[in-house]
């Protein structure tokens, strides 16, 4: 297993298109994440699986952003007529459920510049 | 509210030396978790050392220790004999009850040779 996969890992966009965001988590765990990081700011928690089931989604930043897991496997994170505020680094985290106290695994991430 | 605070937005250290890096968290809970990532640039987060709060010792990890004062909720990550590569974001983190984990702001450290 090569860890947690995001793709792409740079995305310019310009304001009001869509983007989609791809996350591939370590293949035994069955939860996923997604946080959002702008410049100099710690993650921000927006959503979360478990296996197929979004189970939090009341934080994600607007209606203009969804995400997705239909198998449970892999994950999209959508974000509709993109904003210059959307520019940010958009991070995919997995974990095993219960063992929340051995932390996450995190992606490398996704820099999305809108323009 | 669960908050996490990081007070130093960014420290330097010389090669080889001792470098303390502060947190302090905000929970009522009893049963908890507490995290140091590092993320260098343009790289990806990667968990430096964890804590149990029902632990007293505090965890170790090489180069990497942390001063876990419940009482206080403090938990301050000491990196002993620095090194370059140590040169990153350090960020301190809070997990309970499975929920989703909390960051705080983050500390820039830069290792000077």
């Amino acid at each position: 297993d090569t860890g947690v996969s995001q793709d792409p890992r740079h995305k310019i966009t310009k304001r009001g298109q869509n983007v989609t965001f791809r996350c591939d988590p370590i293949s035994e765990h069955n939860r996923l994440y997604w946080y959002r990081q702008t410049l100099g700011q710690g993650p921000e928690f927006l959503t979360y699986f478990q296996n197929e089931a979004q189970l939090e989604k009341s934080r994600l930043l607007s209606d203009r952003f969804s995400a997705e897991r239909p198998k449970g496997s892999f994950s999209t994170l959508e974000i509709q007529r993109t904003e210059q505020g959307d520019s940010a680094m958009y991070l995919c985290a997995s974990s095993l459920v219960g063992t929340g106290g051995g932390g996450y695994t995190f992606g490398s991430g996704t820099r999305l510049t809108v323009v | 509210a669960q908050t996490v605070t990081q007070s130093q937005p960014e420290m330097s250290v010389q090669e080889a030396e001792t470098v303390t890096l502060s947190c302090t968290y905000d929970t009522s809970e009893n049963n908890y978790y507490l995290f140091w990532y590092k993320q260098p640039p343009s790289r990806q987060m990667i968990l430096v050392i964890r804590q149990e709060a029902y632990k007293q010792q505090n965890a170790t990890e090489n180069r990497f220790s942390v001063n876990f004062q419940k009482a206080a909720k403090s938990f301050s990550l000491k990196i002993s004999d620095s090194q370059l590569g140590d040169t990153a974001m350090y960020f301190c983190a809070f997990i309970y009850n499975n929920n989703d984990m909390r960051f705080g702001a983050g500390t820039r450290l830069t290792v000077k040779p």
